[in-house]
């Protein structure tokens, strides 16, 4: 079964700094793995996703996420944060099948001024 | 295009209670989710939708929750009676087709269930 961790349920960055959330995977197989957004009272938007090809990838809002199969990482960065970025960030993964969702706990990220 | 639709974006009931929330996917979206979302968790799916019919309830605890899209487009999910460990929010996702679209799933907003 796929699993996903999600290390620190609590982030607090400087505006300006570098964000980096982290999410550690389960899997046999090189699954399909994402990175959504939650915003207070919102649903989850998509960020950025990882199915095949390049092993960087970049999303919406300057964040980008690079899969290593070796660390079977999938960590979500972003070079200098903004205060809009203050939300709850999910890692997900799907099954080998890609079926379905596995979400991690989340990671609320807080950008202090 | 539209998003996926929820209503209604917050209900407070009493334990014992019973509530419906109502979701419209995606205009020609065949695979519909309902979610539910701890305060503190992730998502957890509860049942999916491949047109009207059932592909997976295995998390859905079937002694009070229930869930229907009997023409395969817009669906409620039931809950008789409530306890108060289903205070959640509960998020309705479509896709075009059963398996996990290379852009993911569209999420609507939620409807944030308080149970007293």
């Amino acid at each position: 079964a796929q699993s996903v961790t999600q290390l620190g349920s609590h982030v607090s960055v400087s505006e300006g700094a570098l964000v980096l959330l982290r999410c550690n995977y389960s899997s046999s197989v090189p699954p399909y793995l994402f990175w959504y957004v939650q915003y207070p009272n919102q649903g989850l938007q998509l960020l950025l996703k990882y199915t095949t090809g390049a092993t960087l990838v970049k999303g919406i809002n300057g964040f980008e996420a690079e899969f290593k199969k070796s660390e079977t990482s999938f960590h979500l960065t972003k070079p200098s944060a903004h205060m809009s970025d203050a939300a709850e960030y999910f890692c997900a993964v799907s099954d080998v099948r890609g079926n379905q969702f596995y979400f991690g706990t989340g990671t609320s990220l807080t950008v202090i001024p | 295009e539209a998003g996926v639709a929820q209503s209604p974006r917050y209900k407070i009931i009493e334990k014992r209670q019973s509530v419906a929330f109502w979701c419209n996917p995606i205009s020609g979206h065949a695979t519909l989710y309902w979610y539910q979302q701890i305060l503190g968790q992730g998502p957890k799916l509860l049942i999916q939708f491949q047109n009207n019919g059932v592909v997976d309830d295995s998390q859905l605890p079937k002694d009070r929750f229930s869930a229907e899209r009997l023409k395969g487009v817009d669906s409620t999910l039931k809950i008789q009676p409530a306890k108060l460990e289903d205070s959640a929010v509960y998020l309705c996702a479509s896709s075009l087709d059963r398996a996990v679209p290379r852009n993911g799933y569209t999420f609507g907003s939620g409807t944030r269930l308080t149970v007293v």
